[in-house]
């Protein structure tokens, strides 16, 4: 299985300001065929499903506001939210669809300095 | 408007069985994969399982194979998940999710439906 891990844990920052949030696989989920990584990242307010903001690791869903923005590729990957507002509070998770089983990072939890 | 209706959680106990479903709006739902996600109190996703559009292609993570089952009724726009031999750590927040490349990601959710597995 393909093992994500996000960091960090825990991310404070202040409203205005930038936040990133990092992700790195186990293993490559760049498949050489069509260039494309295999990458997504969700973000999940309390009492709420998990909102899709980016797939194929830097296609932002539709709707999603252009402050969000990702980056990387292979087994490294960013998230990075360019100036940080209030609505943004949330856990965020990292996932790879290169493979089943499809899994998901740790998740880091984004609050407010 | 995309919607996603989840049911069936409830209360369970250890070795018993339980049926939840997803009630499909907005969308051809015949034309999409599917799959469940589930979430533990407090804790991460975890990825459950995935069928095709047809549902002529299935995949299970290790931890439910053989206990739980994925189907779909095109005709009712519902997805299904069976599960058997439940587990206390099965006691989760069950989540149906659209997936648009079939292997891939998920682009809209339902809320949830908890299944807790207690005695």
């Amino acid at each position: 299985d393909i093992v994500m891990t996000q960091s960090p844990d825990s991310l404070a920052v202040s409203l205005g300001e930038r936040a990133t949030i990092n992700c790195k696989s186990s293993q490559s989920v760049l498949y050489s065929s069509n260039s494309k990584n295999y990458l997504a990242w969700y973000q999940q307010k309390p009492g709420q499903p998990p909102k899709l903001l980016i797939y194929w690791a830097s296609t932002r869903e539709s709707g999603v506001p252009d402050r969000f923005s990702g980056s990387g590729s292979g087994t490294d990957f960013t998230l990075t939210i360019g100036s940080l507002q209030a609505e943004d509070v949330a856990v965020y998770y990292c996932q790879q669809y290169y493979s089943t089983p499809y899994t998901f990072g740790q998740g880091t939890k984004l609050e407010i300095k | 408007e995309v919607q996603l209706l989840d049911s069936g959680g409830g209360l369970v106990q250890p070795g018993g069985s339980l049926r939840l479903s997803c009630a499909a709006s907005g969308f051809t739902f015949s034309s999409y994969a599917m799959s469940w996600v589930r979430q533990a109190p407090g804790k991460g996703l975890e990825w459950v399982s995935v069928i095709s559009n047809s549902g002529g292609s299935t995949y299970y993570a290790d931890s439910v194979k053989g206990r739980f089952t994925i189907s779909r009724d095109n005709s009712k726009k519902t997805l299904y998940l069976q599960m058997n031999s439940l587990r206390a750590d099965d006691t989760a927040v069950y989540y149906c999710a659209r997936d648009p490349i079939f292997n891939g990601y998920f682009d809209y959710w339902g809320q949830g439906s908890l299944v807790t597995v207690s005695s």
